[in-house]
């Protein structure tokens, strides 16, 4: 089946910093990738949309110049938490749809970020 | 507004049958599907349902009634390692996905 990955799938930074998340399709070609956030007991919250080579869609009340997102490209997605807050820490997930059509989103194993 | 209403929390008997329903109101349909999602991971694909009726996998099934904006997911054999979150989810006029909150699911044995 189609794998994504996460890269890291953890990570402590300080107050203030930036943290980059990859999100990649290994063996298919993701024409729109998502990223989600997900709280303790909560259901997946959408963050943003993207499409390769165009800018990302954001959800109402994400702040697209804190969670920066780059659709580089058909392989590779980035989430750049900028200017991080304790009450960024979260469990973020990206998922990728098959370029080939089908409506299945495939999931990465999620980043586990956590901001002292 | 778009809804997608699960329970919060099932148990049943490891070796019995579980069903865990899912009703839905959203801005067009596209398919219906359900996750697992064990703690602190990411949820893994189970089933896709788009037209009425009921697909088997195994000891999974899932079926789908549109006409009641109504889907449930059917555990058979219930195993220890099938406690996890099952996420009911349905793809809208957009083709984005609409998430429930998710039913925990505890085996007991």
């Amino acid at each position: 089946g189609a794998v994504v990955s996460q890269h890291p799938s953890r990570v402590i930074c300080k107050s203030g910093t930036s943290v980059k998340i990859e999100c990649r399709s290994l063996d298919f070609q993701a024409t729109t990738m998502f990223w989600y956030r997900q709280f303790p007991k909560k259901s997946l919250m959408l963050m943003a949309t993207s499409n390769e080579g165009s800018k990302a869609t954001y959800e109402q009340g994400v702040e697209k110049d804190k969670f920066l997102i780059n659709h580089a490209s058909l392989t590779l997605s980035t989430l750049t938490v900028t200017s991080a807050h304790p009450e960024d820490s979260s469990f973020y997930i990206c998922s990728a749809r098959d370029g080939g059509g089908v409506n299945e989103q495939y999931f990465g194993p999620g980043t586990r970020l956590t901001v002292t | 507004g778009q809804n997608i209403d699960q329970p919060t929390e099932m148990t049943a008997t490891e070796g019995a049958i579980v069903q865990i329903n899912c009703t839905y109101q959203t801005s067009g349909f596209n398919g219906l599907f359900w996750y697992q999602q064990h703690a602190g991971e990411a949820p893994t694909f189970l089933s896709y349902n788009v037209l009425d009726g009921l697909e088997e996998k195994g000891r999974f099934s899932s079926f789908l009634s549109r006409s009641k904006g109504y889907s449930y997911l059917l555990l058979k054999e219930l195993q220890m390692k099938d406690s996890a979150s099952y996420l009911c989810a349905v793809m809208d006029s957009n083709y984005q996905l609409i998430w429930g909150a998710g039913t925990k699911l505890i085996i007991k044995p």
